[in-house]
């Protein structure tokens, strides 16, 4: 079935970075773009950035911007998104989701990734 | 950016009740490029509906959403016990793509 996979929770210190994996099956991996949205405790989702997983092209939030670097690798389907710099209010669930690029929703969604930053 | 902001924060409601969740956005959405989602806690967001008025795959038809100019509606027919849940609007009309701060369906 078609499903986003992420790695495992994580834990940093303040300073440190991390690096979240997303790994795409049951469909053509080329043909959908992947997001990152990230939702802190008891907060609503923040969307973080996204790529183009056919031509690597990415977009992200001005927030983000000089922290976050998504990155993909074709071959195995999967989606990285790595964020420097961490700081405690990057405590947060980290979330994947694809979508077909160009105004659509978000219709697959990974089952979250916990990073702690502490 | 676009601000999405919902109302009420909180519907107490019973099972078998109808429950209607707004959204407004700060501007003009070109096209209907506005989205609902479900989250029970512990859980990623599930999309319920797509293009303001369509149903994602699998949603049930007790579930409708509507539009008009700036305000965004999702309702709830009847609500079921599994309806009992977060409830986030999002604007894919331009990035970065925007949630609101969500409202939270509960058993009255």
């Amino acid at each position: 079935q078609v499903q986003l996979v992420q790695s495992g929770a994580e834990v940093k210190k303040p300073g440190a970075s991390v690096k979240v994996s997303c790994k795409a099956s049951g469909y053509t991996f080329s043909n959908y773009y992947v997001h990152w949205v990230r939702q802190a405790p008891r907060q609503g989702p923040e969307w973080m950035g996204m790529i183009n997983s056919s031509g690597g092209n990415t977009i992200y939030a001005q927030k983000f911007q000089g922290r976050l670097t998504v990155t993909r690798d074709t071959s195995t389907s999967t989606v990285y998104m790595e964020l420097t710099s961490l700081r405690s209010d990057d405590t947060a669930v980290y979330y994947c989701a694809r979508d077909k690029g160009v105004k659509d929703a978000f219709d697959i969604w990974g089952q979250g990734t916990m990073v702690t930053v502490s | 950016d676009i601000v999405l902001t919902q109302s009420p924060g909180t519907l107490s409601l019973s099972p078998g009740e109808r429950a209607t969740l707004s959204c407004r956005a700060s501007q003009t959405l070109s096209g209907t490029s506005l989205a609902w989602y479900q989250q029970h806690p512990g859980q990623a967001p599930r999309l319920l509906i797509h293009g303001a008025s369509s149903r994602a795959t699998g949603i049930p038809d007790r579930f409708s959403g509507s539009a008009s100019g700036t305000d965004f509606t999702l309702t709830i027919s009847r609500l079921e016990p599994e309806d009992f849940a977060m409830y986030y609007c999002q604007q894919y009309d331009t990035s970065p793509r925007t949630f609101g701060q969500g409202t939270k369906v509960e058993i009255k």
